[in-house]
Protein backbone atom coordinates (compact mmCIF):
# COMPACT_ATOMS: atom_id res chain seq x y z
CA UNK A 1 0.00 0.00 0.00
CA UNK A 2 1.29 3.72 -0.53
CA UNK A 3 2.39 5.76 1.80
CA UNK A 4 1.40 9.35 2.12
CA UNK A 5 2.70 11.59 -1.31
CA UNK A 6 3.64 15.16 -1.03
CA UNK A 7 4.97 17.01 -3.86
CA UNK A 8 6.90 19.06 -4.37
CA UNK A 9 9.76 17.32 -2.25
CA UNK A 10 11.61 20.99 -2.55
CA UNK A 11 10.62 24.56 -3.15
CA UNK A 12 12.43 28.05 -3.62
CA UNK A 13 10.11 31.12 -3.13
CA UNK A 14 10.61 34.80 -2.51
CA UNK A 15 8.86 36.93 -0.56
CA UNK A 16 5.18 37.83 -1.86
CA UNK A 17 5.15 34.56 -3.83
CA UNK A 18 2.47 32.40 -3.12
CA UNK A 19 3.33 28.95 -3.13
CA UNK A 20 1.03 25.39 -3.88
CA UNK A 21 1.88 22.47 -1.84
CA UNK A 22 -0.10 18.68 -2.61
CA UNK A 23 -1.04 16.05 -0.41
CA UNK A 24 -1.92 12.43 -2.09
CA UNK A 25 -3.40 10.80 1.44
CA UNK A 26 -3.32 6.38 1.74
CA UNK A 27 -5.51 4.67 -0.51
CA UNK A 28 -8.75 4.56 2.06
CA UNK A 29 -7.83 7.58 4.19
CA UNK A 30 -10.39 10.81 4.19
CA UNK A 31 -8.60 13.03 6.68
CA UNK A 32 -5.98 14.98 6.15
CA UNK A 33 -3.84 17.17 8.10
CA UNK A 34 -1.40 19.49 7.20
CA UNK A 35 1.82 20.59 9.90
CA UNK A 36 4.51 23.08 9.84
CA UNK A 37 7.90 22.17 11.71
CA UNK A 38 10.57 24.27 12.43
CA UNK A 39 13.49 24.13 14.38
CA UNK A 40 12.04 26.83 16.41
CA UNK A 41 8.80 26.31 16.97
CA UNK A 42 8.50 22.25 16.21
CA UNK A 43 5.85 20.84 15.06
CA UNK A 44 2.52 23.11 15.11
CA UNK A 45 -1.11 22.11 13.38
CA UNK A 46 -2.61 23.72 10.41
CA UNK A 47 -5.80 22.80 9.40
CA UNK A 48 -7.45 19.22 9.15
CA UNK A 49 -10.29 18.21 6.06
CA UNK A 50 -12.25 15.10 6.01
CA UNK A 51 -14.79 14.85 3.33
CA UNK A 52 -13.86 17.87 1.60
CA UNK A 53 -14.90 20.22 4.67
CA UNK A 54 -12.52 21.48 6.79
CA UNK A 55 -13.02 20.00 10.06
CA UNK A 56 -10.32 21.90 12.90
CA UNK A 57 -7.95 24.71 12.30
CA UNK A 58 -4.71 25.76 14.06
CA UNK A 59 -3.33 29.33 14.90
CA UNK A 60 -2.26 30.11 11.61
CA UNK A 61 -2.89 33.68 9.98
CA UNK A 62 -5.48 33.56 6.57
CA UNK A 63 -2.80 33.69 4.09
CA UNK A 64 -2.27 29.22 4.98
CA UNK A 65 -5.22 28.03 3.59
CA UNK A 66 -6.47 24.58 2.33
CA UNK A 67 -8.48 22.20 0.60
CA UNK A 68 -9.52 18.92 -0.46
CA UNK A 69 -11.04 17.37 -3.25
CA UNK A 70 -13.62 14.24 -3.68
CA UNK A 71 -11.01 12.10 -3.74
CA UNK A 72 -9.31 13.41 -0.63
CA UNK A 73 -6.16 14.60 -2.39
CA UNK A 74 -5.57 18.05 -0.63
CA UNK A 75 -3.42 21.13 -1.14
CA UNK A 76 -2.53 23.66 0.72
CA UNK A 77 -1.56 27.47 -0.32
CA UNK A 78 0.42 30.14 1.34
CA UNK A 79 -0.33 33.59 0.08
CA UNK A 80 2.24 36.56 0.06
CA UNK A 81 5.07 34.47 1.62
CA UNK A 82 7.32 35.95 4.08
CA UNK A 83 10.72 34.82 5.29
CA UNK A 84 8.94 32.72 8.33
CA UNK A 85 7.50 30.66 6.48
CA UNK A 86 10.53 28.78 5.16
CA UNK A 87 9.58 25.43 7.33
CA UNK A 88 9.23 21.57 6.47
CA UNK A 89 5.61 21.19 5.58
CA UNK A 90 4.08 17.89 6.39
CA UNK A 91 0.62 16.26 5.23
CA UNK A 92 -0.65 13.74 7.23
CA UNK A 93 -3.60 11.16 6.68
CA UNK A 94 -5.88 9.15 8.64
CA UNK A 95 -8.78 6.90 8.24
CA UNK A 96 -10.73 9.93 10.57
CA UNK A 97 -13.65 8.12 11.79
CA UNK A 98 -14.31 5.00 13.47
CA UNK A 99 -11.25 5.02 15.64
CA UNK A 100 -9.13 6.84 12.88
CA UNK A 101 -6.89 8.27 15.52
CA UNK A 102 -3.51 6.97 13.93
CA UNK A 103 -2.21 9.72 11.97
CA UNK A 104 0.44 8.67 8.88
CA UNK A 105 2.65 11.31 7.81
CA UNK A 106 4.52 11.96 4.21
CA UNK A 107 8.19 12.98 3.84
CA UNK A 108 7.16 16.94 3.89
CA UNK A 109 8.03 19.97 1.48
CA UNK A 110 11.01 21.46 2.48
CA UNK A 111 9.54 25.43 1.47
CA UNK A 112 12.52 27.89 1.72
CA UNK A 113 11.63 31.82 1.18
CA UNK A 114 14.69 34.05 0.02
CA UNK B 1 -3.84 25.00 28.25
CA UNK B 2 -2.97 23.34 24.41
CA UNK B 3 1.22 22.48 25.12
CA UNK B 4 2.51 19.66 25.58
CA UNK B 5 6.25 19.86 27.23
CA UNK B 6 9.26 17.41 27.02
CA UNK B 7 11.98 16.75 28.37
CA UNK B 8 14.82 16.19 27.74
CA UNK B 9 16.12 17.69 24.79
CA UNK B 10 18.83 15.52 23.86
CA UNK B 11 19.83 12.11 25.54
CA UNK B 12 22.90 10.09 24.78
CA UNK B 13 22.60 6.28 25.67
CA UNK B 14 24.83 3.38 24.95
CA UNK B 15 23.91 0.23 23.18
CA UNK B 16 21.64 -1.79 25.27
CA UNK B 17 20.70 0.55 27.46
CA UNK B 18 17.51 2.11 28.58
CA UNK B 19 16.15 5.51 26.89
CA UNK B 20 13.96 7.11 29.13
CA UNK B 21 11.79 10.57 27.64
CA UNK B 22 9.15 12.29 29.44
CA UNK B 23 6.13 14.18 29.04
CA UNK B 24 3.69 16.77 30.71
CA UNK B 25 0.44 17.96 29.29
CA UNK B 26 -2.03 20.42 30.40
CA UNK B 27 -5.17 20.21 28.72
CA UNK B 28 -7.41 17.40 31.06
CA UNK B 29 -9.41 16.76 27.44
CA UNK B 30 -6.72 15.29 25.52
CA UNK B 31 -7.86 11.43 25.54
CA UNK B 32 -5.22 10.11 23.14
CA UNK B 33 -1.63 9.98 23.73
CA UNK B 34 0.65 9.08 20.76
CA UNK B 35 5.09 8.95 19.90
CA UNK B 36 6.35 9.21 16.81
CA UNK B 37 9.75 8.98 15.61
CA UNK B 38 11.07 11.08 13.15
CA UNK B 39 14.54 10.10 11.32
CA UNK B 40 16.22 12.78 9.41
CA UNK B 41 14.88 13.73 5.70
CA UNK B 42 11.51 11.99 6.45
CA UNK B 43 8.15 12.77 7.98
CA UNK B 44 7.03 11.40 12.00
CA UNK B 45 6.15 7.62 12.18
CA UNK B 46 3.99 6.24 14.93
CA UNK B 47 5.41 4.12 17.31
CA UNK B 48 3.50 3.30 19.80
CA UNK B 49 0.14 5.19 21.57
CA UNK B 50 -1.94 5.28 24.48
CA UNK B 51 -4.87 6.44 26.06
CA UNK B 52 -5.79 7.45 29.40
CA UNK B 53 -7.73 4.59 30.80
CA UNK B 54 -4.66 2.38 30.97
CA UNK B 55 -1.68 3.08 32.93
CA UNK B 56 1.32 1.50 30.81
CA UNK B 57 1.07 -0.18 26.99
CA UNK B 58 4.29 -1.81 25.95
CA UNK B 59 5.05 -2.95 22.30
CA UNK B 60 8.44 -4.75 21.84
CA UNK B 61 11.33 -2.90 23.22
CA UNK B 62 8.60 0.30 23.47
CA UNK B 63 6.88 0.95 26.51
CA UNK B 64 4.53 3.82 27.39
CA UNK B 65 4.02 4.83 31.30
CA UNK B 66 0.92 7.02 31.89
CA UNK B 67 -0.09 9.28 34.89
CA UNK B 68 -3.03 10.76 34.67
CA UNK B 69 -2.64 12.20 37.76
CA UNK B 70 -0.17 13.77 37.25
CA UNK B 71 -0.72 14.69 33.86
CA UNK B 72 2.29 12.92 32.48
CA UNK B 73 3.29 10.10 30.20
CA UNK B 74 7.05 8.70 29.38
CA UNK B 75 8.32 7.11 26.89
CA UNK B 76 10.88 3.89 27.74
CA UNK B 77 13.15 2.20 25.29
CA UNK B 78 14.81 -0.92 26.35
CA UNK B 79 17.81 -2.43 24.95
CA UNK B 80 18.67 0.51 23.11
CA UNK B 81 19.93 -0.10 19.46
CA UNK B 82 22.07 2.29 17.48
CA UNK B 83 19.59 2.44 14.66
CA UNK B 84 17.12 3.99 17.72
CA UNK B 85 19.25 7.68 17.12
CA UNK B 86 16.22 9.67 15.90
CA UNK B 87 14.15 12.77 17.06
CA UNK B 88 11.26 11.16 19.40
CA UNK B 89 8.18 13.61 19.90
CA UNK B 90 5.13 12.76 22.13
CA UNK B 91 2.10 14.44 21.27
CA UNK B 92 -1.77 15.16 22.16
CA UNK B 93 -4.97 15.00 21.09
CA UNK B 94 -8.27 14.84 21.60
CA UNK B 95 -11.43 13.61 19.96
CA UNK B 96 -14.28 15.84 17.95
CA UNK B 97 -17.65 14.86 19.47
CA UNK B 98 -18.22 12.48 18.08
CA UNK B 99 -14.94 10.65 19.31
CA UNK B 100 -13.64 10.17 15.53
CA UNK B 101 -11.31 12.84 14.62
CA UNK B 102 -7.67 13.06 16.22
CA UNK B 103 -6.12 15.15 13.71
CA UNK B 104 -4.68 17.78 15.36
CA UNK B 105 -2.21 16.85 17.44
CA UNK B 106 -0.30 19.21 19.72
CA UNK B 107 3.38 18.11 20.23
CA UNK B 108 5.82 18.39 22.81
CA UNK B 109 9.36 19.70 21.43
CA UNK B 110 11.22 16.52 20.71
CA UNK B 111 14.43 15.17 21.67
CA UNK B 112 17.38 14.04 19.92
CA UNK B 113 17.97 10.53 20.67
CA UNK B 114 21.57 9.45 20.41
CA UNK B 115 22.81 5.56 20.66
CA UNK B 116 26.40 5.08 21.02
CA UNK B 117 27.28 1.46 19.72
Amino acid sequence: KAGVTQTPRYLIKTRGQQVTLSCSPISGHRSVSWYQQTPGQGLQFLFEYFSETQRNKGNFPGRFSGRQFSNSRSEMNVSTLELGDSALYLCASSFGQGGGEKLFFGSGTQLSVL
Amino acid sequence: QQQVKQSPQSLIVQKGGISIINCAYENTAFDYFPWYQQFPGKGPALLIAIRPDVSEKKEGRFTISFNKSAKQFSLHIMDSQPGDSATYFCAASRGNAGGTSYGKLTFGQGTILTVHP
